[in-house]
């Protein structure tokens, strides 16, 4: 069955430092991927989605995102962050050849910035 | 401007009461979706309807009813089976069968069982 793994709850990064959230999917073929953004009390926002071709995709706000076939993960990433990317990220995924039309998220991994 | 309009942002609710959490779309998605979440469960699915006047279970069914009469609207009904409502719950759409799976999401409803 189709899934998905964020391993790691919850992160906590200085101001200014790399970021990397991880993300691994279960499917046989290649899914459609995505990460969101959910900032307290609202709902998610898409940061960027990778369907086929380049395996490395640029979304919005500085993040891009890199596919690895060999690894089935889906690793979202920023050079460097700002105090307004503290937010809970989801990574989801889709298979776009089941009639069924389920998304499937995540547990998300919840992101704190140190000043 | 195009979005989803979920109504209303919060509710509290008596126990045994049922509510209906509204959901309105005008971005002519034909999929329409409802999930739940609960802290550090993330996002479980409940219902979705791919047309209007159909439907289907998500992963969560139990204890939440729908309907889909417009394409407009996918409105939730929390029955008083649903044995622990308290959540915040998101509602969300997609273009349909010929999308790419990006979901449209509204700013959610925060439901209280008092």
């Amino acid at each position: 069955a189709q899934s998905v793994t964020q391993p790691d709850i919850h992160i906590t990064v200085s101001e200014g430092a790399s970021l990397e959230l991880r993300c691994n999917y279960s499917y046989g073929a290649t899914p459609y991927l995505f990460w969101y953004v959910q900032s307290p009390g609202q709902g998610l926002q898409l940061l960027l989605k990778y369907f086929s071709g380049d395996t490395l995709v640029q979304g919005i706000k500085g993040f891009e995102a890199e596919f690895k076939r060999s690894q089935s993960s889906f690793n979202l990433r920023k050079p460097s962050v700002h105090w307004s990317d503290a937010a809970e990220y989801f990574c989801a995924s889709w298979d776009p050849y089941s009639s069924a039309s389920k998304i499937i998220f995540g547990s998300g991994t919840r992101l704190s910035i140190r000043p | 401007d195009g979005g989803i309009t979920q109504s209303p942002k919060y509710l509290f609710r008596k126990e045994g009461q049922n509510v209906t959490l509204s959901c309105e779309q005008n971005l002519n998605h034909d999929a329409m979706y409802w999930y739940r979440q609960d802290p550090g469960q993330g996002l479980r699915l409940i219902y979705y309807s791919q047309i209007v006047n159909d439907f289907q279970k998500g992963d969560i069914a139990e204890g939440y009813s729908v309907s889909r009469e417009k394409k407009e609207s996918f409105p939730l009904t929390v029955t008083s089976a649903q044995k622990n409502p308290t959540a915040f719950y998101l509602c969300a759409s997609t273009l349909g069968r010929s999308n790419t799976g990006e979901l449209f999401f509204g700013e959610g409803s925060r439901l209280t069982v008092l």
